[in-house]
């Protein structure tokens, strides 16, 4: 088992544009977590999946990002039309339901440079 | 709602002196608490964690006990050192039917000098 994967690792573009970000969680693990972290804070919570199901979204969670997990494997979140204020590092984590301990597997992350 | 708080950083340190990073929460219910470590262009890694109170977590030296009475559950290490230069987050989740997520303090960056 190699962990959680995430790609891709960096992003820059331009406001305005789309992104798609993609996250492979450790293959057991049916709970799939995203959070974002800026310079110098901790990772906030976005949204998470049990299975294909998306149970909870953070108020950060604007209009212009979706998250899917189609087929309760990997996961995508995309942000539309984006600005300069989502730059950020997205992380997307993953944990077993049946975990006592809730401890959750983080991945790298994707670094998305909004210019 | 919930909330983790931690001391500021950065703090600076020299090999082999006591580290002490202060946490403190607010939560309802009995919350799991958590020490994640960052280190520098890595991911977040789960260094210790602890489910209910007066539980010690511990790993690669590190320990931290779950303090109800404190609300409190600050990380120490008898020795530290140059390798452990990085940023420490404390988290805790909320636990039940409450979907598990983790609720982060805001970093303390640890440097620790030959």
């Amino acid at each position: 088992d190699t962990g959680v994967s995430q790609n891709p690792r960096h992003k820059i573009t331009k406001r305005g544009q789309n992104v798609t970000f993609r996250c492979d969680p450790i293959s057991e693990h049916n709970r799939l977590y995203w959070y974002r972290q800026t310079l110098g804070q901790g990772p906030e919570f976005l949204t998470y999946f049990q299975n294909e199901a998306q149970l909870e979204k953070s108020r950060l969670l604007s209009d212009r990002f979706s998250a899917e997990r189609p087929k309760g494997s990997f996961s995508t979140l995309e942000i539309q039309r984006t600005e300069q204020g989502d730059s950020a590092m997205y992380l997307c984590a993953s944990r077993s339901s049946g975990s006592s301990y809730n401890e959750q597997f983080f991945g790298p992350g994707t670094r998305l440079t909004v210019l | 709602g919930n909330s983790v708080t931690q001391m500021e950083g950065p703090v600076t340190l020299s090999e082999e002196a006591f580290l002490t990073i202060n946490c403190t929460y607010t939560a309802t219910g009995y919350p799991s608490l958590f020490w994640y470590v960052q280190y520098p262009g890595e991911g977040l890694q789960l260094l210790l964690k602890a489910t209910k109170a007066d539980d010690k977590g511990s790993n690669k030296g590190f320990e931290a006990t779950y303090r109800k009475e404190t609300t409190s559950f600050h990380l120490e290490k008898g020795s530290v050192q140059v390798s452990d230069s990085a940023v420490y987050f404390c988290a805790l989740s909320e636990g039940g039917n409450q979907g598990g997520k983790l609720i982060f303090g805001q970093g303390t960056e640890l440097s620790v000098k030959p």
